[in-house]
């Protein structure tokens, strides 16, 4: 997962907090995606951005915010934690000219 | 809209023995399509993908697939199971337009008995 990184790796919430995850790369890369993966359900898209200040829903966007200021940084930031909200986090961005998806290592968290 | 659909949620083979993983799309442009496997508690890697070209195609340990435009399948094979395959495997599609985010599949366990 060169190039993508993701932080945290793992998280410890209470219900009702909010939290932020970082993703940034360092390609260069316009398209950038947020997903979270339940169990049994494989991953499902959040929030994407095709560029710096553009960023748009995707399938599961509530109790979740994103913003693009920079090309490198997309960083996802969760409202207010629920028990429901544990799946795994995991940012990606991707490289046009080479098809080529990169994802960060993905995020674990647990709401208590 | 696209989709994918992975049939069977579990597989149970033997070692030594022929793997197939069934993945299924619906695209309204030519998509590209790809194969993830997942080790538990672990990120994902890629195996293999289909952009144009070739429609069999050949990616990492021993796997491939195949891209049957025809049925709109691209099914996983592996000859010969290994212990070390027993992960769980995605299939991903992506169009080249508008978002080109992944749409991924709900994802197949791969259990290898002795």
């Amino acid at each position: 997962n060169a190039g993508v990184t993701q932080t945290p790796k793992f998280q410890v919430l209470k219900t009702g907090q909010s939290m932020t995850l970082q993703c940034a790369q360092d390609m260069n890369h316009e398209y950038m995606s947020w997903y979270r993966q339940d169990p049994g359900m494989g991953l499902r898209l959040i929030h994407y951005s095709v560029g710096a200040g553009i960023t748009d829903q995707g399938e599961v966007p509530n109790g979740y915010n994103v913003s693009r200021s920079t090309t490198e940084d997309f960083p996802l930031r969760l409202l207010s934690a629920a028990p429901s909200q544990t799946p795994v986090y995991f940012c990606a961005s991707l490289d046009l000219a080479g098809n080529t998806i990169y994802f960060g290592e993905g995020s674990w968290l647990t709401v208590v | 809209a696209q989709s994918v659909t992975q049939l069977g949620s579990h597989v149970s083979v033997s070692e030594g023995a022929l793997v197939l993983l069934r993945c299924n799309y619906s695209s309204s442009v030519p998509p590209y399509l790809f194969w993830y496997v997942q080790y538990p508690n672990q990120g994902l890697q890629l195996l293999l993908k289909y952009t144009t070209g070739a429609t069999l195609v050949k990616g990492i340990n021993g796997f491939e697939a195949e891209f049957k435009k025809s049925e709109t399948s691209f099914h996983l094979t592996k000859p010969s199971a290994h212990m070390s395959d027993a992960a769980e495997y995605f299939c991903a599609l992506r169009e080249d337009t508008g978002r080109r985010a992944l749409t991924f599949g709900s994802g197949t366990r791969l259990q290898v008995q002795p």
